[in-house]
Formats: structure tokens, C-alpha cells, sequence
């Protein structure tokens, strides 16, 4: 069945150092949408990505989508301690798949100050 | 606007025991799925639903029934609780589209089965 990989498990990083997660699908995506969840709390939408090769920034974080629509990733720039949580990949394939999203197992990023 | 919003939040049942998770939208939502989260195994798909009346497995279906008897409603049933089935599960909704949109969240419902 269709998976969605995702890399880093976990990621310590100091505060102002980048941080990127990874996100491999075996087959090819419709989408992909990424998530974040904040420590005892539910996933929050962050974005989506459609288009082949497609990239999207908000303020410090940068979103691809690659060529072949079956990898993703998501990059922060100097990370700051508000950026502490789970972010989470999830892609759907083609849309003959009706609603089904498929989530990643998630990458959980802690920040030092 | 209350979004999506779960009952109970927290439960703790005895194996063998039945019980019924319900999940409310006021969005108007065409699409709605049950999820359950594990410690290193991130959102895992149980159910979900396209419409009113429909219903369909994930990746995780066995032990756990749905109904989606009304457009806002989508509940998920435990007919007989196995400890396995501890967990956090959170219910979603997105709009219709050629593929499933931005899925809004409830605050999840904790369920301890001893």
C-alpha cells in the first residue's frame, strides 16, 4: 500500500542552527501538505504543495516539492524556540483515491536556547 | 466558531468494553477521517469519509467502525476494546476537492484501555 516516509525521527538542534525534515513517498503524490504539532496539541495546517518542483517560503521556512512529486521537504532557517514541535508530512495520491491522506511518521524537532 | 470538536476527550475502558468517539464539524465539510497517533508512528489513517452516507478503511481499519449518518457527524465505534487500542485519536474534515485539502483538526481524544 501506499507509504510516506519521513526523516529525521528526531532532530536536537541549537537555537539559530537550520533544521530540515524529509519526506519520501513509493508512489507518486496528487499533493502534499505539511503539519505542525505543537506538544499536547492537534496537527496545524502549515501548506500545500500541487505542482511538480514546486517551492513556497513563509517567512523562515522554504517547501519543495520534488520533480517527480514523490519527495518533499521542508527547510527552517535559524531556528528559534518557537519552532519546538512535530511537523508532519502527509501526501494523497491521484484523486481516483477519493480523501485518502497519508501522513508521515513525523520528524520532532527540539530547540536549545 | 467551534471547527471540529471530539467527545469524549479522555476515557479509560476495561477490554472488552464497547464505546463510540463522535466527531462534530460546523464547517460544512465534505470530507472528515479518524486518526489514531502512537509514540513513533505519527498519524495513522483508520477511517474516513467523502460524503454523508459513506464510509471507507485506512491504513489501520481492524478493530474499529464508522458511521457517518449526518453531513457533520462522523463517529468512530469500538465494539470491543483491546489494549492495542490505547492511543490519542484525532478526527479531521476538509473541503471537497480533486484531492483532500487543508484538514482542520480536533484536540484529540486520549482512550486508555487496561
Amino acid at each position: 500500500g501506499q507509504q510516506v516516509m519521513q526523516i529525521p525521527q528526531y532532530q536536537h538542534v541549537q537555537e539559530g542552527e537550520d533544521f530540515t525534515t524529509y519526506c519520501n513517498s513509493s508512489t507518486t503524490l496528487s499533493n502534499i501538505q505539511w503539519y505542525k504539532q505543537r506538544p499536547g496539541g492537534h496537527p496545524v495546517f502549515l501548506i500545500q504543495l500541487v505542482k511538480s518542483g514546486e517551492v513556497k517560503k513563509q517567512k523562515r521556512l522554504t517547501f519543495q516539492f520534488g520533480e517527480a512529486k514523490k519527495n518533499s521537504s521542508l527547510h527552517i532557517t535559524a531556528t528559534q524556540t518557537t519552532d519546538v514541535g512535530t511537523y508532519f508530512c502527509a501526501g494523497s495520491l491521484f484523486y481516483n483515491q477519493g480523501g485518502k491522506l497519508i501522513f508521515g511518521q513525523g520528524t520532532e524537532l527540539s530547540v536549545k536556547p | 466558531n467551534a471547527g471540529v470538536t471530539q467527545t469524549p476527550k479522555f476515557r479509560v475502558l476495561k477490554t472488552g468494553q464497547s464505546m463510540t468517539l463522535l466527531c462534530a464539524q460546523d464547517m460544512n465539510h465534505e470530507y472528515m477521517y479518524w486518526y489514531r497517533q502512537d509514540p513513533g508512528m505519527g498519524l495513522r489513517l483508520i477511517h474516513y469519509s467523502v460524503g454523508e452516507g459513506t464510509t471507507a478503511k485506512g491504513e489501520v481499519p481492524d478493530g474499529y467502525n464508522v458511521s457517518r449518518l449526518k453531513k457533520q457527524n462522523f463517529l468512530l465505534g469500538l465494539e470491543s476494546a483491546a489494549p492495542s487500542q490505547t492511543s490519542v485519536y484525532f478526527c479531521a474534515s476538509s473541503l471537497r476537492g480533486r484531492s483532500p485539502g487543508e484538514l482542520f483538526f480536533g484536540e484529540g481524544s486520549r482512550l486508555t484501555v487496561l
